[in-house]
């Protein structure tokens, strides 16, 4: 099992919001920064945030992180049928010096 | 930005494999590397890191022994030498560009399939 915690799935409708969240402990999630990457079906990751809020150039404002404790949340809005894919937080956990990952969390988009 | 992953193939269980991962478009020592792996239909797997000058390296317990990261600064080429290899190695191997788990760039990956 994954050392981050995810739901295996959500669901929403099109043009509503969505949570996705991811919990850890004190030696990774609690004092590290978080990222979250979402995965098209077929393709490599792709950074969605980083530094646990924070979004690369090109990724909509739709898509938002954060913290708090040793819990991190994604949230989506404005669902698109688009957005159906895998999503996956990580940090680096200090205990095993290894970055970590969750389990993985597929978005349907009904 | 751009990252090509190659030297994935069939391989015995026992087996050794050396993955290679071109980098350019970036200041290559600038940056600390990573090799992330996905088993078919599972979730995404640290497998090992190493620093920008690379003193520094880490790699996870499942492959600590048998796996070597490396790199070569002067020719921008990361590497991976993989040894003793078991069937649970079987997945995709990403390149990355980190550090940490900023990964803001991914190769499109080299599968690696462990079978008799």
């Amino acid at each position: 099992q994954s050392v981050l915690t995810q739901p295996p799935s959500v669901s929403a409708a099109p043009g509503q919001k969505v949570t996705i969240s991811c919990s850890g402990s004190s030696s990774n999630i609690e004092n590290k920064y978080v990222s979250w990457y979402q995965q098209l079906p077929g393709t490599a990751p792709k950074l969605l945030i980083y530094e646990n809020n924070r979004r690369p150039s090109g990724i909509p404002d739709r898509f938002s992180g954060s913290k708090s404790g040793t819990s991190a949340t994604l949230g989506i809005t404005g669902l698109q049928t688009g957005d159906e894919a895998d999503y996956y937080c990580g940090t680096w956990d200090s205990s095993l010096s290894v970055v970590v990952f969750g389990g993985g969390t597929k978005l349907t988009v009904l | 930005v751009q990252l090509v992953e190659s030297g994935g193939g069939l391989v015995q269980p026992g087996g050794s494999l050396r993955l290679s991962c071109s980098a350019s478009g970036f200041i290559f020592s600038d940056y600390a590397m990573d090799w992330v792996r996905q088993a078919p239909g599972k979730g995404l797997e640290y497998v090992s890191g190493i620093s920008g000058d690379g003193g520094g390296t880490s790699c996870a317990d499942s492959v600590k022994g048998r796996f070597t990261i490396s790199r070569d600064n002067s020719n921008n080429t990361l590497s991976l030498q993989m040894s003793s290899l078991r069937a649970d190695d079987t997945a995709v191997y990403y390149c990355v560009r980190g550090p940490y788990s900023n990964y803001d760039y991914w190769g499109q990956g080299t599968l690696v399939t462990v079978s008799s």
